[in-house]
C-alpha cells in the first residue's frame, strides 16, 4: 500500500531563516506531487505541483520555492522566512486518478 | 480556471441534528467531485467521491452527497450527527484540463453532546 511521510511535523524559525520541508510517498511511482498551505480560516492554498522528476509548476508568487529531486520526494523550501510563512504545510499525491491523498502535515511557525 | 465556494465557515450543531453543508463550483463540464474531512489532529482523509452517474452518492459513516449539476453545487447531507463528525469538511473539483484539485474554504463544523 502507499504512505506518504512529512517531515517536520512541527517547526519553529525566526524570520530571515531558512526552511526545507521534506515529503516522500512510498509504494507508488512516478505520481504527481503537491504542496498545500492550509491558513487558520482560509482553506487549503496549492502552492506547487510536479507531474515528475525536475518538473515543478508553481501556483502563488511567494518566496517558497519546490523541487523534486527523486521521483518519490519533494522538498518545499525557503532562503528567508516571513512570519506570513507560518501555516500548515500539506503534501499529496495523485496516482491515475483525481484523488489525492494526503500526508501528516508540517506545522511551521515563523517568529 | 475552476472556482470553488463552500457556504458556511463555522456550523455549529447539537447531536441528532441534520446536517447539509453545500459547496459550489464553477466549471461546467463533467466533473468529478470530493468530500475531503480532517478531523481534530489527523490526516485530511477523503470522506467521499462522485464520478458521473447516481446523483446521490453514500459515503462512510452515514455521509450523503448530492450532486446537482444544473446549479454547479453538491451537497454533503448526514441526518443525525455525533459528536465525533466534529471536524472540518473541504468540497474539492478537479480543475479543467489538468491533474490539480482546487478546493473550497473549508467548513469547521462542531457538535454539541
Amino acid at each position: 500500500s502507499q504512505t506518504i511521510h512529512q517531515w517536520p511535523a512541527t517547526l519553529v524559525q525566526p524570520v530571515g531563516s531558512p526552511l526545507s520541508l521534506e515529503c516522500t510517498v512510498e509504494g507508488t511511482s512516478n505520481p504527481n506531487l503537491y504542496w498545500y498551505r492550509q491558513a487558520a480560516g482560509r482553506g487549503l492554498q496549492l502552492l506547487f505541483y510536479s507531474v515528475g522528476i525536475g518538473q515543478i509548476s508553481s501556483e502563488v508568487p511567494q518566496n517558497l520555492s519546490a523541487s523534486r529531486p527523486q521521483d518519490r520526494q519533494f522538498i518545499l523550501s525557503s532562503k528567508k522566512l516571513l512570519l506570513s510563512d507560518s501555516g500548515f504545510y500539506l503534501c499529496a499525491w495523485t496516482g491515475a486518478g483525481d484523488e489525492q491523498f494526503f500526508g501528516p502535515g508540517t506545522r511551521l511557525t515563523v517568529l | 480556471a475552476q472556482s470553488v465556494s463552500q457556504h458556511n465557515h463555522h456550523v455549529i450543531l447539537s447531536e441528532a441534528a441534520s446536517l447539509e453543508l453545500g459547496c459550489n463550483y464553477s466549471y461546467g463540464g463533467t466533473v468529478n467531485l470530493f468530500w475531503y474531512v480532517q478531523y481534530p489532529g489527523q490526516h485530511l482523509q477523503l470522506l467521499l467521491k462522485y464520478f458521473s452517474g447516481d446523483p446521490l452518492v453514500k459515503g462512510i459513516m452515514g455521509f450523503v452527497d448530492e450532486f446537482i449539476n444544473s446549479k454547479f453545487s453538491f451537497n454533503l447531507r448526514k441526518p443525525s450527527v455525533q459528536w465525533s463528525d466534529t471536524a472540518e469538511y473541504f468540497c474539492a473539483v478537479p480543475a479543467p484540463g489538468g491533474n490539480m484539485l482546487t478546493f473550497g474554504g473549508g467548513t469547521r463544523l462542531m457538535v454539541k453532546p
